[in-house]
């Protein structure tokens, strides 16, 4: 069955660094866009960034671009998330999640248990 | 960017009554819209994507509809686990922006 396990939260003080990672299995890795969803205490869900299924290409949402990084290793079925110069608004649960796969738009139809991301002084 | 607009935010209706909940998009996104049902201290799940298809195994009182900006969630019967928050999201390109959510309660 497919699974995504996130890993990597914790407590950090604001303008540091952290790395999230999230393991898949249960489907071919390599075939499928990835996804990073966030959802800050008591508030709605918010789209963070995609990576390719390649790892050729990553889009972010505006409230993270240039400070988040995404990449992927294929070959671990793992997927990262950078996340630099954090601040206290980036606290949230962070969610990876599957997306596309080549030739088909697909929602998020399977989703990791989510790893909470702290960011305070 | 496309904005996503639901509505209402919240509501409290009994069990056994007709939901309905609207997503409006700022521009067309063809019939890219999924719906997701985020339960108190869950993870978020699909219910219906491509506007109106059923994710398999969730029961068929749910029902979606729509197509270019409009979109509607319908529970025919609200049952007690339902007690939710409903998200909708636009997957035709990025960002893959959510609606604000719907909170349903019982009454």
């Amino acid at each position: 069955q497919v699974q995504l396990v996130e890993s990597g939260g914790g407590v950090v003080q604001p303008g540091t660094s952290l790395r999230l990672s999230c393991a898949a299995s249960g489907f071919t890795f390599s075939s499928y866009a990835m996804h990073w969803v966030r959802q800050a205490p008591g508030k709605g869900l918010e789209w963070v960034a995609v990576i390719s299924y390649d790892g050729s290409n990553s889009k972010y949402g505006d409230s993270v671009k240039g400070r988040f990084s995404l990449s992927r290793d294929n070959s671990k079925n793992t997927l990262y998330l950078e996340m630099n110069s954090l601040r206290p608004e980036d606290t949230a649960v962070y969610y990876c999640a599957r997306g596309s796969t080549v030739g088909y738009k697909l929602p998020h139809d399977y989703w990791g248990q989510g790893t909470l991301v702290t960011v305070s002084s | 960017d496309i904005q996503m607009t639901q509505s209402p935010s919240s509501l409290s209706a009994s069990v056994g009554d007709r939901v309905t909940i609207t997503c409006r998009a700022s521009q067309g996104i063809s019939n890219y819209l999924a719906w997701y049902q985020q339960k108190p201290g869950k993870v978020p799940k699909v219910l219906i994507y491509a506007a109106s298809t059923l994710q398999s195994g969730v029961p068929s009182r749910f029902s979606g509809s729509g197509s270019g900006t409009d979109f509607t969630l319908t529970i025919s019967s609200l049952q007690p686990e339902d007690v939710a928050t409903y998200y909708c999201q636009k997957y035709d390109s990025v960002p893959r922006t959510f609606g604000q959510g719907t909170k349903v309660e019982i009454k």
